[in-house]
């Protein structure tokens, strides 16, 4: 079965603090990960595509295909930081596969 | 438009109405893809177009959902009969890629559907 798995639905961190955020996936095969952020009132959008392997905002995450990884993190966090944020999975036909979503909160 | 358009933003309905959904992709984006987001979950795959053809309706989740892209740009969403349960935002998707040739998948506003 083909799924992702975000075990945190809010996660609260102060401004400065180290942030992580948890997915894991199940797939047969190599997969291909991603990233997206909604911000309030604003449309999902992009974060990071694992593939490309580079930084957005301060934010890294890497495949782990041993244990089924791809945890987003970033060293500081900032109060922008502050949104939804979801891991998806590209399924067979190019389809994005969705975990639940994480919000993160900031606080100063 | 630069990005990816869908209207209405919100729709309410009473049950057993029909509703339509509009989404316009980013021009010359090949694929198109629809997605329900229920309140508190992650989008959900319903269907997937590549210019004009529907190749996967697997998501849709009963044949009262219907989707079409005939001239292989502007895409609708159709719901007959709603039920209550079809309550969601409804997000559209494009790409210039395709299932062979991955690329970043563009997301719309979204559509909230109500179904009273």
């Amino acid at each position: 079965a083909q799924r992702v798995t975000q075990p945190e639905k809010l996660l609260s961190v102060f401004k400065g603090a180290p942030v992580e955020l948890k997915c894991n996936y199940s797939y047969s095969g190599s997969p291909e990960l991603f990233w997206y952020v909604q911000y309030s009132r604003q449309r999902l959008q992009l974060l990071l595509r694992h593939i490309s392997r580079e930084s957005i905002k301060g934010f890294t995450a890497d495949l782990n295909k041993g244990e089924t990884s791809f945890h987003l993190k970033k060293p500081f966090a900032q109060e922008e930081d502050s949104a939804m944020y979801y891991c998806a999975l590209r399924g067979s036909q190019g389809n994005l596969i969705f975990g639940k979503g994480t919000k993160l909160s900031v606080k100063p | 438009g630069a990005g990816v358009s869908q209207s209405p933003r919100y729709k309410v309905a009473k049950r057993g109405q029909d509703v339509a959904l509009r989404c316009d992709p980013i021009s010359g984006h090949v694929s198109l893809f629809w997605y329900q987001q229920a309140l508190g979950q992650g989008p959900e795959f319903l269907t997937y177009f590549q210019n004009e053809a529907q190749l996967d309706k697997s998501g849709l989740p009963s044949d009262r959902f219907f989707a079409e892209r005939p001239e292989g740009s502007v895409s609708t969403l159709k719901i007959q009969r709603t039920q209550q349960e079809d309550s969601a935002v409804y997000l559209c998707a494009s790409s210039s890629g395709t299932v062979k040739i991955n690329q970043p998948q563009h997301f719309g506003d979204g559509t909230r559907l109500s179904i009273l």
